[in-house]
């Protein structure tokens, strides 16, 4: 079971605003940073969101990021075909000594 | 361009051995922090390990603990993973992936390299 708690699976439509969550704890999202990779079948993952609400270059702003307390969110606007993929939030752990990943969340566009 | 290259992967014995690689390009590799990210077949993202820049501090999940070490050589921009002891849930794709150097961790992955452990 993974230190951080996503939704196994999401599903929207064209168009549709679609969010995941991302449940940690005091040790982990609580007091650091976290971050998003979108990984598309058969590839290797890509940073979508840095810093909680960070965009690297060349990532559309439909893409967001948001923290509050142990917990954060990714939200996709204005979704695209191109957007079903596998999501993962990643924080590092002063606990743990670690960094660790969300069980990721398996996008669907409807 | 920053390019991360694994090599090293392949079909091992349970209790076996095995060296990865990781080839750094397009970016001054001794500035950054390095990991290795691995996925087994059909599942999620596990971090396994990561280093610091001149290697003073090293960090493990536990289940690697006393089996794998992570090492580098900034005169060679390369990334290593000496595995020991491989168990069958060792199994899974290996990447290279940038981490702490610019703020923004887990920006470049290599494609991977896959290591089976099976008898």
């Amino acid at each position: 079971q993974s230190v951080l708690t996503q939704p196994p699976s999401a599903s929207g439509t064209p168009g549709q605003r679609v969010t995941i969550s991302c449940s940690g704890s005091s040790s982990n999202i609580g007091v650091n940073y976290v971050y998003w990779c979108r990984q598309l079948p058969g590839t290797a993952p890509k940073l979508l969101i840095y810093a909680n609400n960070q965009r690297p270059s060349g990532v559309p702003d439909r893409f967001s990021g948001s923290k509050s307390g142990t917990s954060a969110s990714l939200a996709i606007s204005g979704l695209l075909s191109e957007d079903e993929a596998d999501y993962y939030c990643v924080v590092w752990d002063d606990r743990l000594t670690a960094w660790v990943f969300g069980g990721g969340t398996k996008l669907t566009v409807l | 361009e920053v390019q991360l290259v694994e090599s090293g992967g392949g079909l091992v014995q349970p209790g076996g051995s095995l060296r990865l690689s990781c080839a750094a390009s397009g970016f001054t590799f001794r500035n950054y922090w390095m990991s290795w990210v691995r996925q087994a077949p059909g599942k999620g993202l596990e971090w396994v390990a990561n280093i610091k820049q001149d290697g003073s501090e090293i960090y493990y999940v536990d289940s690697v603990k006393g089996r794998f070490t992570i090492s580098r050589d900034n005169t060679k921009n390369s990334l290593y993973l000496q595995m020991k002891n491989l168990r069958a849930e060792d199994t899974a794709l290996y990447y290279c992936v940038r981490d702490w150097g610019s703020g923004t961790p887990f920006d470049y992955w290599g494609q991977g390299t896959l290591v089976t452990v099976s008898s």
